[in-house]
């Protein structure tokens, strides 16, 4: 069973570009969060999904930021006109619908914007 | 709202004694308790987690932890680490509760092992 897949694993930007990350949650899971990591900080919560629903999105900044989980394809975290202080890494999890006590994390996507 | 506190930013320790990462935390609400690993440039692994029952809990690599209710803390300790073990934990916390909810992470301890 492969575990929580994100990609990009870096991905580098401009300053007004748009950065799009994607998640691939374990088989079987339908639940996904998705936390930023700021450099020498620990991680923050940035929104809970499930499949094409937002349950949670108290932790997005209010412009630029949105995500998804459609039904079909993994989710998204995109980013609009990216600043330098969006630079972090953006780490996804996931946990499955009956069993919702532990999140298994993915690798992370290293988002760099010069 | 919930909290963690990690009060030490970082742990030197030689190799093969004992070490003790602590980890406190404050909510309103009943909790399950969690500590994550991150290696370098890596994801975050589970170490170990406290849902209910016996306070002590064993995890991977020779991990464990011991829930205090009363002083509201979640402390990881190992008795003999190794030079592998170098490595940021971070404590985490969410809200005890049947449907899933985010996790609120402490800001890490760094662990350096030497020899």
């Amino acid at each position: 069973n492969a575990g929580v897949m994100q990609n990009p694993r870096h991905l580098v930007r401009r300053r007004g570009q748009e950065a799009r990350l994607r998640c691939s949650p374990m088989k079987g899971h339908s639940h996904v969060y998705w936390y930023r990591q700021l450099p020498e900080e620990g991680l923050k919560f940035m929104v809970y999904l499930q499949k094409e629903n937002i349950i949670d999105e108290s932790g997005m900044p209010k412009e630029r930021f949105s995500a998804e989980f459609p039904k079909e394809g993994p989710s998204i975290l995109r980013i609009q006109q990216v600043v330098r202080g969006d630079s972090a890494a953006y780490f996804c999890a996931s946990s499955p619908p009956f069993h919702a006590d532990t999140q298994y994390f993915g690798p992370g996507t290293r988002l760099t914007v010069l | 709202a919930q909290s963690v506190t990690q009060l030490d930013s970082q742990v030197p320790v030689f190799e093969e004694a004992p070490v003790e990462l602590r980890c406190n935390y404050s909510s309103s609400v009943s909790v399950y308790l969690f500590w994550y690993v991150q290696y370098p440039n890596q994801g975050l692994q589970l170490l170990l987690k406290y849902l209910s029952g016996s306070t002590l809990v064993k995890g991977i690599n020779g991990f464990e932890a011991e829930f205090n209710k009363s002083q509201t803390s979640f402390h990881l300790r190992k008795p003999s680490v190794h030079i592998s073990d170098t490595a940021e934990y971070f404590c985490a916390v969410r809200n005890y509760t049947g449907t899933a909810s985010k996790l609120t992470f402490g800001t890490g301890t760094r662990l350096q092992v030497t020899l």
